[in-house]
């Protein structure tokens, strides 16, 4: 079946031009990630949509960082006034959290959209 | 708060040769443990997982065991393919509390011929 992906998959910005990335969760998973992944480093976690339930923000790194999810699915990660600093590979993930053993799911990865801000 | 820790690489190894990937975690309770794999221009995906003390996760001859005791969750191969080399992430996801997994910056592994 289709696996999670993202679009665009490579995006080149000027600084201080805004950007928005999509991601579409495979069908019927209710919990959706978003995280950054800059050259040499781990994943930073920026969100975490689940369900109907406000979104934990806590990763987000500053307020020119915003992310919806409409309708339970397709979700947008916009960048206001990029940076320099902002580029890296933002990664989408979904699972299927349940209310028990939620903390034991795999997470599926998509591809990934590489931003490169100039 | 909690946080994972990998071994630096690239590890560079010969084909068939033995692997050890160390990975150590901080964490409160009893987290679920994770291994990733992220082959060249794909996203990650899982390889192995373990949710509870003493289990072992394998696939595709992988192996990991959740050791309690010394807070670690060691990737093992005994012999690895040229098709083996990626960058491995050890991850974790708390025991309670928030459902935000954390990460390890990723081990990346070289097989030549």
């Amino acid at each position: 079946g289709a696996g999670v992906s993202q679009s665009p998959s490579n995006k080149v910005t000027e600084k201080g031009k805004d950007v928005e990335l999509r991601c579409d969760p495979i069908s019927g998973h209710t919990a959706l990630y978003w995280y950054r992944q800059s050259l040499g480093q781990g994943l930073e976690f920026l969100i975490y949509f689940q369900g109907n339930s406000a979104p934990d923000k806590s990763g987000l790194p500053s307020d020119r960082f915003s992310a919806e999810r409409t309708g339970g699915s397709v979700s947008t990660l916009t960048i206001q006034r990029t940076q320099q600093e902002d580029s890296a590979v933002y990664l989408c993930a979904s699972s299927l959290a349940r209310t028990s053993g939620a903390r034991q799911e795999t997470q599926y990865f998509g591809p990934g959209t590489r931003l490169l801000v100039l | 708060g909690d946080s994972v820790t990998q071994m630096e690489g690239p590890v560079t190894l010969s084909e068939e040769a033995f692997l050890t990937i160390n990975c150590t975690y901080t964490a409160t309770g009893y987290p679920s443990l994770f291994w990733y794999v992220q082959y060249p221009g794909e996203g990650l995906q899982l390889l192995l997982k373990a949710t509870k003390a003493d289990d072992k996760g394998s696939n595709k001859g992988f192996e990991a065991t959740y050791r309690k005791e010394t807070t670690s969750f060691h990737l093992e191969k005994g012999s690895v393919q040229v098709s083996d080399s990626a960058v491995y992430f050890c991850a974790l996801t708390p025991s309670g509390g928030s459902y935000i997994p954390t990460f390890g910056r990723g081990t990346s592994l070289i097989v030549h011929p």
